[in-house]
């Protein structure tokens, strides 16, 4: 699985948007871009995952550029409650067989800020 | 829509024990991976059951050993607990098929004295 890039920490003021970076420069054609977040001693938590288009849902919006070397997820109106570390994963799925695992680096910490 | 439970909560045991974690996946899925969360790390992937068989495993020790059960649940199994094996563990549950996203519990919090 390609490995992903990004920054250790962010800060975001409550009610902007914050947008978190990642890096995947070596990502393969079978590779989806997969996000998770991890609440201070909580399961990380699914975000929201992608191919090469974009994608939305009720949590978040993921923006991958057209050459799939990075990405960005979007959280248009961060609360207090969003501070979190953030993970970009670069995972490989096989069509009819096992699937890759996830494998999560350092990721980034979010702090929202009042 | 229930999501994936994990038992016990805490756990403290001491070096050379056994210890036994447990896991009942999201509802429909059939799929459970098992990873292992030290301080200030990332997860790390321990092993994934499917059809009651280990399906993928990471780079761990056979001191690690798992089960899934015909209702999908499953159990983490650590033998000779070392003080190193302090971590948070989680279960993730995902439905096998094109893209498995996984679903993760709360995790399990051990400390070897």
């Amino acid at each position: 699985d390609a490995k992903t890039t990004q920054p250790p920490s962010m800060d975001c003021a409550e009610g902007r948007a914050a947008n978190l970076p990642c890096n995947h420069s070596t990502i393969s054609g079978n590779e989806y871009v997969y996000w998770y977040r991890q609440i201070h001693s909580q399961g990380p938590q699914y975000i929201i995952h992608g191919l090469k288009n974009n994608e939305t849902n009720e949590m978040a919006s993921l923006i991958i550029t057209e050459d799939r070397k990075s990405s960005t997820l979007i959280l248009p109106h961060a609360t207090l409650r969003d501070t979190a570390v953030y993970y970009c994963i670069a995972r490989r799925l096989n069509y009819g067989g096992s699937q890759g695992n996830l494998i999560f680096g350092k990721g980034t910490k979010l702090s929202v800020k009042p | 829509d229930a999501g994936v439970t994990q038992s016990p909560t805490h756990l403290i045991k001491t070096r050379g024990q056994q210890v036994t974690l447990r896991c009942s996946p999201k509802s429909g899925h059939d799929t459970v991976s098992w990873y292992q969360q030290a301080l200030g790390q990332g997860p790390q992937f321990i092993f994934q059951y499917y059809e009651e068989e280990e399906r993928q495993r990471g780079n761990f020790p056979d001191r690690f050993s798992g089960h899934q059960f015909p209702n999908y649940s499953s159990e983490l199994n650590v033998n000779a607990l070392l003080l190193g094996d302090s971590a948070l563990y989680l279960c993730a549950s995902s439905l096998v098929g094109v893209q498995e996203t996984q679903y993760f519990g709360p995790g399990t919090r051990l400390l070897v004295l």
